[in-house]
């Protein structure tokens, strides 16, 4: 069965700092990997996904993430946080076609000044 | 496009009353998805659709959960009788045939008091 760890439940970084969130998976094949923002009270926005081809992707509000087979991994970063950056990150996997995901806990990022 | 739409945002009931829950996915999109979101469990599957069909209820925890997808533009789920164990947030998610993201609704917010 597939599975997502995020080992880091709550993560706490400076404006302007560099973040790294991690995302480790267990899936047989290759795996359709994704990650997803919650801030409070809404719901989950897309901010990249890989399939196949480039191992590192790029997605939206400057955040990229790095697939990494041997490591089984799908780490997310971004060289700044903002402030708006606050909010709860989920990494997904699930096969390919139109089935449903598999989520990790979360991790929530806190930023501070 | 308006998005995943969903009602209500908030549910307050109290142990025992009935509960049903609505989603409007997007238009042309053949796959919906319920998801719970717990606090101890995470993100989980509850049940989705294919072309208005039940593919997987495997998620659906007991009798007490029921959902229906009578046309492709309308979803409900169905708690009955609640429990406060059902609070949460439920989620609905969309997707077109062949492509691989799904789009989430804002959630509904359940408390069983």
């Amino acid at each position: 069965a597939q599975s997502v760890t995020q080992p880091d439940i709550h993560i706490t970084v400076s404006e302007g700092a560099s973040l790294e969130l991690r995302c480790n998976y267990s899936y047989g094949a290759t795996p359709y990997l994704f990650w997803y923002v919650q801030s409070p009270g809404q719901g989950l926005q897309l901010l990249l996904k890989y399939f196949s081809g480039d191992t590192l992707v790029q997605g939206i509000k400057g955040f990229e993430a790095e697939f990494k087979r041997s490591q089984s991994s799908f780490n997310l970063r971004k060289p700044s946080v903002h402030w708006s950056d606050a909010a709860e990150y989920f990494c997904a996997v699930r096969n390919s076609g139109n089935t449903p995901l598999v989520f990790g806990k979360g991790t929530r990022l806190s930023v501070i000044a | 496009d308006a998005g995943v739409i969903q009602s209500p945002r908030h549910e307050v009931t109290e142990m025992g009353q009935e509960v049903t829950l609505r989603c409007k996915p997007i238009s042309g999109h053949d796959y919906l998805f319920w998801y719970r979101q717990t606090m101890m469990r995470g993100l989980e599957l509850l049940i989705y659709f294919n072309n208005n069909v039940p593919i997987d209820d495997s998620g659906m925890p007991e009798d007490r959960f029921s959902a229906k997808m009578p046309n492709a533009s309308f979803s409900t789920l169905k708690i009955q009788p609640s429990e406060p164990r059902d609070s949460a947030v439920y989620f609905c998610a969309s997707s077109p045939l062949g492509v691989d993201t799904q789009y989430f609704g804002p959630g509904t917010r359940l408390t069983v008091l």
